[in-house]
């Protein structure tokens, strides 16, 4: 099983400035990562994927980066609405039939 | 609007059993590999069952199997999870989720379902 850590755990920044959340797989991944947010009480978002595509309807301030085994998500300008919980995943997997998919442990992403 | 709506949650004693249901709608089911990802309180999410489109490659996660099945019926657009033998640790909010084509992350989730497994 692949293990995805994620760092920080927990993130403040002051709105408008920029956030740098981290991610690893404990093997390479190539390319096949995604980052979800999550908000309390809601479901999880798909933001990212194939490392650096946005989703649709994502802003342009969320961006991402890496391949491999190393990761980063950004988001260039934060809004208050983006206080939230981000998880990555790699999905490099299923190419094999070689299930789980694994999440990170998630980085909560809090507004100063 | 494609949504996946999870129903069948509840509060069951240890060793209980419960089933969980989820209705597709807006999209073509049939063609999508769906899943359940479960969060437990205060933790990440975690990868629990999936079934793709004709139900020929099922697959469950380790802390699950022989005790969780999947299944799904495409013409009634809905995806299931029959739970035994259920623990304590089995408590979390249970999502549905849909799996893009490929090797493709988790595109569309449900609001998910709470289990509470407990005396």
């Amino acid at each position: 099983e692949i293990v995805m850590t994620q760092s920080p755990a927990t993130l403040s920044v002051s709105p408008g400035e920029r956030a740098t959340l981290s991610c690893r797989a404990s093997q390479s991944v190539s390319s096949n990562l995604a980052w979800y947010q999550q908000k309390p009480g809601q479901a999880p978002r798909l933001l990212i994927y194939g490392a650096s595509t946005r989703a649709t309807g994502i802003p342009a301030r969320f961006s991402g980066s890496g391949s491999g085994t190393e990761f980063t998500l950004t988001i260039s300008s934060l809004q208050s609405e983006d206080s939230a919980v981000y998880s990555c995943q790699q999905y490099n997997s299923q190419q094999y039939n070689n299930w789980p998919p694994t999440f990170g442990p998630g980085t909560k992403v809090d507004i100063k | 609007e494609v949504q996946l709506v999870e129903s069948g949650g509840g509060l069951v004693k240890p060793g209980g059993s419960l089933r969980l249901s989820c209705a597709a709608s807006g999209f073509t089911f049939s063609t999508y590999t769906m899943n359940w990802v479960r969060q437990a309180p205060g933790k990440g999410l975690e990868w629990v069952s999936s079934i793709s489109t004709e139900s020929l490659f099922i697959y469950y996660a380790d802390s699950v199997k022989g005790r969780f099945t999947i299944s799904r019926d495409n013409a009634k657009n809905s995806l299931y999870l029959q739970m035994n033998s259920l623990r304590a640790e089995d408590t979390a909010v249970y999502h549905c989720v849909r799996k893009d084509p490929g090797t493709a992350p988790f595109s569309v989730w449900g609001q998910g379902t709470t289990v509470t497994v407990s005396s």
